[in-house]
């Protein structure tokens, strides 16, 4: 079975700074989806950025980037000039490309960002 | 884009009573739903996947007599809690696949409060 692991429970970052939010996954598989989601306070899922196993290029959705590392099996997510706005619970997720397609979640990382 | 949306949005029940929640799929046709429980400050945890037309299938753990799932339509999954107690209060989100759609595509709704008094 997959497992998806965030070994940061809290994170903080200052306005307009970057930070990193980790990610490792253990799969026996070759082809899957990786995936960041962001949990406001509202509890909406909001999908942030997906990474597809097979491509080397790592994906970048405007202030948001993450570092794929496919024999690390690491999946990092970068925040570039962090806005109030992007606080939130963060989720990393894996996909396998099975039938069922269904979402193993990390344990998540709360980001506070501080004015 | 694709929305779906869950109704109620929050639910206060009584001890032993049952409570069911709706997922619909409102612009889009969903061959499968996804129905998850979060307690508070945790992760997402997945309790079944709803197949449109045939029988859910449950995780490791979930009582299948005690959370029923239907899926009678392209648009609509049911989550029924049957004789709720308050170990069962909990945010319930469900998510919906599109129907023939890139393996990436699953939409969550906001989710449902559930309170057992």
């Amino acid at each position: 079975a997959q497992t998806v692991t965030q070994s940061q429970p809290e994170m903080s970052v200052q306005e307009a700074e970057t930070v990193t939010l980790s990610c490792t996954y253990d799969t026996s598989e070759s082809d899957y989806y990786l995936f960041w989601y962001k949990q406001p306070p509202s509890r909406q899922m909001i999908l942030v950025i997906r990474q597809e196993a097979y491509k080397q290029q790592n994906a970048t959705e405007n202030r948001f980037s993450v570092n794929f590392q496919k024999a690390a099996k690491s999946f990092s997510l970068k925040i570039s000039d962090s806005q109030l706005g992007d606080a939130a619970m963060y989720f990393c997720a894996y996909r396998s490309p099975g039938s069922a397609r269904q979402l193993t979640f990390g344990s998540g990382t709360q980001l506070t960002v501080l004015p | 884009g694709a929305v779906v949306s869950q109704h109620p949005s929050r639910v206060i029940c009584k001890s032993g009573t049952s409570v069911k929640i709706e997922c619909r799929s409102l612009d889009f046709q969903a061959t499968t739903m996804f129905w998850y429980r979060q307690f508070p400050k945790q992760s997402l945890m997945l309790m079944a996947t709803s197949n449109e037309g045939s029988k859910a299938t449950y995780e490791q753990g979930v009582e299948k007599d005690k959370f029923l799932i239907n899926h009678a339509s392209l648009t609509l999954s049911t989550l029924t809690v049957t004789s709720a107690h308050p170990e069962d209060s909990s945010f319930y989100i469900c998510s919906a696949r599109l129907a023939g759609g890139r393996s990436y595509e699953q939409y969550f709704g906001p989710g449902t409060r559930l309170t057992v008094t």
